[in-house]
């Protein structure tokens, strides 16, 4: 079975500071891993996916995701916080071999100091 | 392309009753995905379908729940007999078929069950 851990259910970051927003994942054959965006009373967004063609992985809004095997990994980044980022993030997963729904965390909601 | 579109966006019912939900996805997709998000919560898959054929339920989808494809266009996902519990974001998406394709999200339905 796959499952999703999001270290941290909030974060709060200072515009132009890093974000960090982490994501451990568990999952017996090669995963697909996607981060989806949830602003308020609105469905999910697609940030980005991996799909093993590379380990590093640039999205939308300035996001990018590196895939980290050996730790399990794909925590999201982006270099400097806008306040257009807060907002709820999500990690999922789905194995992609005959079993495409995604399994997600708990979510993480980005506060930005102002 | 006018993306996935679920209505009505808010159902207020109260105990007891029956509601339908209804989702139209993006035209060309093939694949259609119910979940269901409760407040603070990431979303939880209920079912999906390729084309008209229900592919997998999950073991959330009791009794009093129903989906249905008929013509591998839209979908409508009816409730019977609502309890408080059922109160959540029904959440909807669509993608093509290929393993690891980007399941694109509906705004959702929010049902409050008084």
């Amino acid at each position: 079975a796959q499952s999703v851990t999001q270290l941290g259910s909030h974060v709060s970051v200072s515009e132009g500071a890093l974000v960090l927003l982490r994501c451990n994942y568990s999952s017996s054959v090669p995963p697909y891993l996607f981060w989806y965006v949830q602003y308020p009373n609105q469905g999910l967004q697609l940030l980005l996916k991996y799909t093993s063609a590379a380990t590093l992985v640039k999205g939308i809004n300035g996001f990018e995701a590196e895939f980290k095997k050996s730790e399990t990994s794909f925590h999201l980044t982006k270099p400097s916080a806008h306040m257009s980022d807060a907002a709820e993030y999500f990690c999922a997963v789905s194995d992609g071999f005959g079993n495409e729904k995604l399994t997600f965390g708990t979510g993480t909601r980005l506060t930005i100091i102002p | 392309d006018t993306g996935v579109s679920q209505n009505p966006r808010h159902k207020i019912t109260k105990r007891g009753q029956n509601v339908t939900f209804r989702c139209d996805p993006i035209s060309e997709h093939n694949r259609l995905y119910w979940y269901r998000q409760t407040l603070g919560q990431g979303p939880e898959f209920l079912t999906y379908f390729q084309n008209e054929a229900q592919l997998e339920k999950s073991r959330l989808l009791s009794d009093r729940f129903s989906a249905e494809r008929p013509k591998g266009s839209f979908s409508t996902l009816e409730i019977q007999r609502t309890e408080q519990g059922d109160s959540a974001m029904y959440l909807c998406a669509s993608s093509s078929v290929g393993p690891g394709d980007i399941q694109y999200f509906g705004a959702g339905t929010r049902l409050s069950v008084l």
